[in-house]
């Protein structure tokens, strides 16, 4: 059974560009989760889609977005790269709403230079 | 706010030397406490999912406890391979969705 697919691995951008990390769920999950890791911060909620549609955002700024597709794929998208954007970024699906089988990829490092 | 608090920061241990992981929390609310381990470079494998106080799962070497303020991760008589960051998480019956509040962390060394 395939597991949770992030592309791509590593990334290096440049202060000031944009950035789309991909997400692929496990077959069948609907619920795909965004996170945040760095060392000072350590694993912060992004937000989460739902079929389609964000049921839950944390608190960070609007450069930082999200969509789902009709096959439960997401993407998350960050604008005007700034330096501390710099980190892990995670995402975890799971079939449904009460966290059972919540299954995290092995992430996207994302350095801003 | 929903707060999650882990202790110690790092925990060396030397092979077959038992210990225990402790993590706080503050929830309104709590539907599960999550406990996963995350190796370098690696997004975070879960563990175990704990519902309500007085719940116990074990896997292996590993246990773990819930009470009404904290869960606890014992290792007995761990192996290096034990070696990892442990991450304590929960989640609210609050909050929409899957959302989960991460701790900190425990890095935890085990020393042949």
């Amino acid at each position: 059974k395939a597991g949770v697919t992030q592309t791509p691995r590593y990334l290096i951008k440049t202060r000031g560009q944009q950035v789309t990390l991909s997400c692929s769920p496990i077959s069948g999950h609907r619920s795909v989760s965004w996170y945040q890791q760095t060392p000072g911060q350590g694993l912060q909620f992004l937000f989460e889609y739902f079929s389609e549609t964000q049921r839950n955002k944390g608190n960070f700024p609007g450069r930082f977005s999200g969509r789902q597709f009709s096959n439960s794929r997401s993407e998350m998208n960050v604008s005007t790269l700034e330096l501390g954007d710099s980190a892990l970024y995670l995402c975890a699906s799971s079939p449904g709403w009460d966290g059972y089988g919540y299954t995290f990829g092995s992430g996207t490092r994302l350095t801003v230079v | 706010e929903d707060q999650v608090t882990q202790s110690p920061e790092a925990l060396r241990l030397q092979e077959g030397e038992s210990s225990s992981l402790n993590c706080s929390y503050t929830v309104s609310g709590l539907r599960g406490l999550f406990w996963y381990r995350q190796d370098p470079g690696k997004g975070p494998e879960f563990l175990f999912t704990l519902y309500s106080a007085g719940e116990e799962k074990e896997k292996e070497r590993l246990k773990a406890t819930l009470t009404k303020k904290e869960s606890f991760l014992h290792i007995t008589a761990p192996k290096p391979e034990d070696s990892a960051t442990y991450l304590c998480a929960v989640q609210s019956v609050k909050a929409a969705g899957n959302k989960l509040t991460f701790g900190g962390g425990t890095r935890v060394l085990v020393k042949p």
